[in-house]
């Protein structure tokens, strides 16, 4: 099976940088990737790994050491419209996009 | 260029009721994959659908079943509705290239309610 762990709840004021820490355990393992949602809304994609290394996408950037089942999603220039809820999914190795395993998310405040 | 459509938006149902949802995925995808997440948790996996095929399936009973038409469109069935079915049920789209990546995109969801 597969499982994931991340905090639940993270607070950080406006223009700050924030780190959200994913761990996971799995029988299988062909990247991790990071997703956005806002209340009511549908996950949007953010960006994913399969190689241990730090991927950058403006803003957010993604770190993956897969020696340690371990991942960060990293915000820089916090703004007010980045409080969202951010999940880490794990897809397994004989799977393609669609069947990834998610964490419970960690709901991330933005405060002025 | 249209994204993942679905329909109904909301639907509230009794227990014991059956129900489809339907999911129009992103143009030029051929992979529907569908997820329930609950309040509070993460989108959990269902099944996906390619090739009119059921590829891959969660841990979620045989009342929850599925229908990938020719134009790739996808329909979720659930049987004898339990209150534990509330949730919002997420459709996502991809492009199945084998050994690479395929990111999905998500679909605004149905908010489904059992009373």
């Amino acid at each position: 099976g597969q499982s994931l762990e991340q905090p639940s709840e993270v607070t950080a004021v406006e223009g700050a940088i924030v780190q959200i820490n994913c761990t996971y355990q799995t029988s299988g393992f062909y990247g991790l990737s990071w997703y956005q949602q806002h209340d009511g809304g549908a996950p949007t994609f953010l960006s994913y790994n399969a190689l241990d290394g730090l991927e950058e996408t403006g803003r957010f950037s993604s770190f993956l050491s897969r020696s340690d089942s371990y991942g960060y999603l990293l915000l820089q220039e916090l703004q007010m419209k980045d409080s969202a809820s951010y999940f880490c999914a794990v897809r397994s190795r004989d799977t393609n996009a669609g069947k990834s395993t998610f964490g419970d998310g960690t709901t991330l405040t933005v405060k002025p | 260029d249209a994204g993942v459509t679905q329909s109904p938006t909301h639907l509230i149902k009794t227990r014991g009721q059956q129900v489809t949802l339907r999911c129009s995925p992103k143009s030029g995808h051929d992979t529907v994959s569908w997820y329930q997440q609950a309040l509070g948790q993460g989108p959990q996996f269902i099944f996906q659908y390619y090739e009119e095929e059921e590829r891959q399936r969660g841990n979620f009973p045989d009342r929850f079943s599925g229908h990938q038409f020719p134009n790739y469109s996808s329909e979720l069935n659930v049987n004898a509705l339990l209150l534990g079915d509330s949730a919002l049920y997420l459709c996502a789209s991809s492009l199945l290239t084998s050994g690479s990546y395929n990111e999905q995109f998500f679909g605004p969801g149905t908010r489904l309610t059992v009373l």
